[in-house]
């Protein structure tokens, strides 16, 4: 069955990057549109961004200046960093596979599987 | 504050129907399909519905959902008490190039 498993720090300080890996199992890496989706304490999901598996690009406006996601197919992983963390980064991060079954993609993509989230604060 | 307007609560009681909406614009929902996710307390978020109307395997029956215009909605017959979650709706919005999510219906049952 497909896993995704989320790894990294536990805690970051202000200023600093956080750094999260997404580990995937049961299905190849090598295809879909992987993402990164957070969400900060009590509040909705926000969508940072996502890597395609021919490793191009998309990410939200709003932290498209501090992000980068990258894959690394050799390990079936992907990641995320974001620079210059603030208290307002706080968040549980999630990575999701993202899956388009319908011709305009990735448009028609939806999130079919995700990991069980990794918990971020952002305190000194 | 999301593109996407969803009622923060809602309640009901075991058996009931129970319909929850997803208001947009033409930008995201009018142009494009929605999906809905449910996130169980302190769980990951899972997919309950997708491209306005498909449900994926293993999701049960009593959910359902459909879409008009710039809304969509999310029906739940036979309501049970697991069903107590977040219901989250999510579109993709040519603005912003990417997915966009509703903040989300906490329903009690």
């Amino acid at each position: 069955q497909v896993q995704l498993r989320e790894s990294g720090p536990g805690l970051v300080k202000p200023s600093e990057t956080l750094s999260l890996s997404c580990t995937v199992s049961g299905t190849s890496i090598t295809s879909y549109y992987w993402s990164w989706i957070r969400q900060a304490p009590g509040r909705g999901l926000e969508w940072i961004g996502y890597v395609y598996y021919t490793g191009s690009t998309e990410y939200n406006p709003s932290l498209k200046s501090r992000v980068t996601i990258s894959l690394d197919t050799s390990k079936q992983q992907f990641s995320l960093e974001l620079k210059s963390v603030t208290a307002a980064d706080t968040a549980v991060y999630y990575c999701a596979r993202g899956y388009c079954s319908s011709a305009i993609c990735p448009q028609g993509s939806y999130f079919d599987f995700w990991g069980q989230g990794s918990l971020v604060p952002v305190s000194s | 504050q999301s593109v996407l307007t969803q009622p923060p609560s809602a309640s009901g009681t075991p058996g009931q129907t129970f319909s929850t909406s997803c208001s947009g614009s033409s930008s995201n929902i009018g142009g494009n399909y929605v999906h809905w996710y449910q996130q169980l307390p302190g769980a990951a978020p899972k997919l309950l519905i997708y491209r306005n109307n498909q449900r994926p395997s293993g999701v049960p029956d009593r959910f359902s959902g459909s879409k008009s215009g710039t809304s969509a909605s999310l029906t739940i017959s036979g309501l049970r008490s697991e069903d107590e979650a977040d219901y989250y709706c999510a579109t993709w919005d040519d603005s912003l190039s990417g997915p966009v999510f509703g903040a989300g219906t906490k329903l009690t049952v």
